[in-house]
């Protein structure tokens, strides 16, 4: 099973600044890697797939780069509604595998 | 749009059998896959099944023997069933779409979850 690490665990940041979301997998998943955002008490919403490709819907401040092991979300200027928890998910093998999250918090 | 909604008991006796079932509205059923996905209090999101309306299934290894999901196309509904639970299965448990919009299928669309307890 492929395991994902998200860094870091919690990342304390002001609105209007920029996020950096980490996740690094065991093995190669190409560029089969999903981010989803996920706020308290509802479902978890795709944000970006295909490592890279923003979903219908979604702001262009939300970016997602890397392939293989190392990939990363960006958000380019925090909005308060983008406060959540995010997680990857890799799409290469079953199950596909989730990482454990990244709270981004309001400092 | 497409919307799902989960329902079954919040509560279910250890050694019992958890079922849900998965609505399906603004959509066809047909021709897509559709997870159960579950996330234990404190810990991540665990894919542990997935059917299409041909009659595809695939379950998570560990809970392979325990699991049974079925679909019913003319009721737009699929189905959950998880046996011999233990206090191990307690979690919020969602329904979700495999669309295809990439290289392979992605969950585009999700349930709002249902938190199951395993308690006597």
């Amino acid at each position: 099973e492929i395991v994902l690490t998200q860094s870091p665990v919690t990342l304390s940041l002001s609105p209007g600044e920029r996020a950096t979301l980490s996740c690094r997998a065991s093995q190669s998943v190409s560029s089969f890697l999903a981010w989803f955002q996920q706020k308290p008490g509802q479902a978890p919403r795709l944000l970006i797939y295909d490592a890279s490709r923003r979903a219908t819907g979604i702001p262009a401040r939300f970016s997602g780069s890397g392939s293989g092991t190392d990939f990363t979300l960006t958000i380019s200027s925090l909005e308060p509604e983008d406060f959540a928890v995010y997680y990857c998910q890799q799409r290469i093998n079953w199950p596909g595998t989730f990482g454990q999250g990244t709270k981004v918090e309001i400092k | 749009q497409v919307q799902l909604q989960e329902s079954g008991p919040g509560l279910v006796k250890p050694s019992e059998t958890l079922s849900l079932t998965c609505t399906v509205s603004g959509g066809s059923i047909s021709g897509y896959y559709w997870s159960w996905v579950r996330q234990p209090p404190g810990k991540r999101l665990e894919w542990i099944a997935y059917i299409h309306n041909t009659g595809i299934t695939n379950n998570t290894p560990s809970l392979r023997s325990r699991i049974t999901t079925s679909l019913d196309t003319s009721k737009n509904q699929f189905s959950l069933k998880l046996s011999s639970v233990t206090a191990a299965d307690t979690a919020v448990y969602y329904c979700a779409r495999q669309g295809v919009i990439g290289g392979v299928t992605y969950f585009d669309y999700w349930g709002q979850g249902i938190l199951v307890t395993v308690s006597s």
